[in-house]
């Protein structure tokens, strides 16, 4: 059964970076695309961004725009999101999610970030 | 950017009851409207796509349906495992925003 495996769970400083990593298991990795979402402490979903392997493609929602890069390296079917400049309003559960012939349809077990001096 | 706005943000329901949760898009996103289910300490789970097609393994007490720009999610006869928090999404254009949410709870 594929999974989506993601890296643990991380403790940051505010004003450094951090890159979560999101392994797919098995299948047709280069086809998909896959999306990561967050959720601070008791709030709602929040969609960051996306890439599409096959193509290199990437597209950020605007409030990310130029503090988080995504990448995907096809050789190892893991997608990662770096955010940088960390401040305490990034703590969250940051969770990847795959669109294959359906959207959104397998997510990770998601990646507890928390940023504090 | 497309906001998702949903209703009501909590409800309180008795197993067997018929809930409704709707969402509504502030501009057009044709069929590309979905639906998840999270509960506590869980990732979100795929209910429903493209408005109304169930994912794999979900039961056909949930459905979804649309009227204009506002969107239905229907779970009949609540069961025990369907108390969680319900999002809706729009995929059409980005930002892929959600709804902020619905906490169907026991009365």
């Amino acid at each position: 059964q594929v999974q989506l495996v993601q890296s643990g769970a991380e403790v940051k400083k505010p004003g450094s970076s951090v890159k979560v990593s999101c392994r797919a298991s098995e299948g047709t990795f280069s086809s998909h695309n896959f999306n990561w979402v967050r959720q601070a402490p008791g709030q709602g979903l929040e969609w960051m961004g996306r890439v599409i392997p096959i193509v290199d493609i990437t597209k950020y929602a605007q409030k990310f725009q130029g503090r988080i890069t995504i990448t995907a390296d096809k050789t190892t079917a893991t997608v990662y999101m770096e955010v940088k400049s960390l401040r305490s309003e990034d703590t969250a559960i940051y969770y990847c999610a795959r669109t294959a012939a359906r959207p959104f349809d397998l997510w990770g077990q998601g990646t507890l970030v928390t940023v504090s001096s | 950017d497309i906001q998702m706005t949903q209703s009501p943000s909590s409800l309180s329901a008795s197993v067997g009851d018929t809930v409704t949760i709707t969402c509504r898009a502030s501009q057009g996103v044709r069929n590309f409207l979905a639906w998840f289910q999270q509960k506590p300490g869980k990732a979100p789970k795929p209910l429903i796509y493209a408005v109304s097609s169930l994912h794999s393994g979900v039961p056909s007490r949930f459905s979804g349906s649309v009227s204009g720009t506002e969107f239905t999610l229907t779970i009949s006869s609540l069961q025990p495992e369907d108390f969680a928090t319900y999002y809706c999404q729009q995929y059409d254009s980005y930002p892929f925003n959600f709804g902020g949410g619905t906490k169907v709870e026991i009365k």
